[in-house]
């Protein structure tokens, strides 16, 4: 599977600018994908889903969008916080196959400069 | 209301050892996964337990097996521990068989 080992890809945006965190997905069978929010010792945080029928999700503070046609998606983050210094997962799964498992990207590290 | 609990949140093992992790869903869930993550990288999928019954498995050895409880509480247990499994173990539990996606904040395995 992919692996970055130690060096994730960094962001690095100043507070109050916008974020924007890409991953490309592997399964064309995924219908439902979800973007993730890991601090250090933490467990990943819920941020924002999307299902396939849809190219873009609003939430407060951030937009999730999706390019079926070459499987990407992005996460853009306003008025970035030194809060939201964390890595970034996304996550998708395939609902019509049963699939229960998530399968996660390779993450990006967002590094927020105050 | 509490959220996905795991004990314990840290320990320390020797290879070939064998240690059990614990996970009690958020309430009103019934499915609990587990995920294996190294340092710097993504969650692993093990298996997935629903209805007491492991109905998915990941790329895994057997020497990783777990169980559910009919409170739907589940144990991972791996056995003859490799340095190799010190990651961080995480669970993640859902409604139904198809997602679980609230995650604990994990259980952090060293193998020495």
């Amino acid at each position: 599977g992919e692996s970055v080992g130690l060096h994730l890809p960094t962001l690095s945006v100043q507070e109050g600018d916008n974020s924007i965190i890409n991953c490309a997905y592997s399964n064309s069978a995924s219908d439902y994908f979800i973007w993730y929010k890991q601090e250090s010792g933490k467990g990943p945080q819920f941020i924002i889903d999307i299902r396939s029928n849809m190219d873009k999700r609003q939430g407060q503070r951030v937009t999730v969008l999706l390019n079926k046609t070459v499987k990407h998606l992005s996460l853009q983050i306003a008025a970035t916080q030194p809060g939201d210094s964390a890595v970034y997962f996304c996550a998708e799964l395939a609902t019509s196959r049963s699939q229960g498992n998530l399968i996660f990207g390779k993450g990006t590290k967002l590094s927020v400069k105050p | 209301d509490a959220g996905v609990t795991q004990s314990p949140t840290h320990l320390i093992k020797t290879r070939g050892q064998q240690v059990t992790l614990r996970c009690s869903p958020k309430s009103g869930h019934d499915t609990v996964s587990w995920y294996q993550q190294a340092l710097g990288q993504g969650p692993q999928f093990i298996f997935q337990y629903y209805e007491e019954e492991e109905r998915q498995r990941g790329n895994f050895p057997d020497r990783f097996s777990g169980h559910q409880f009919p409170n739907y509480s589940s144990e991972l247990n791996v056995n003859a521990l490799l340095l190799g499994d010190s990651a961080l173990y995480l669970c993640a539990s859902g409604r139904g068989a198809n997602y679980g996606y609230t995650f604990g904040s994990g259980t952090r395995l060293t193998v020495v």
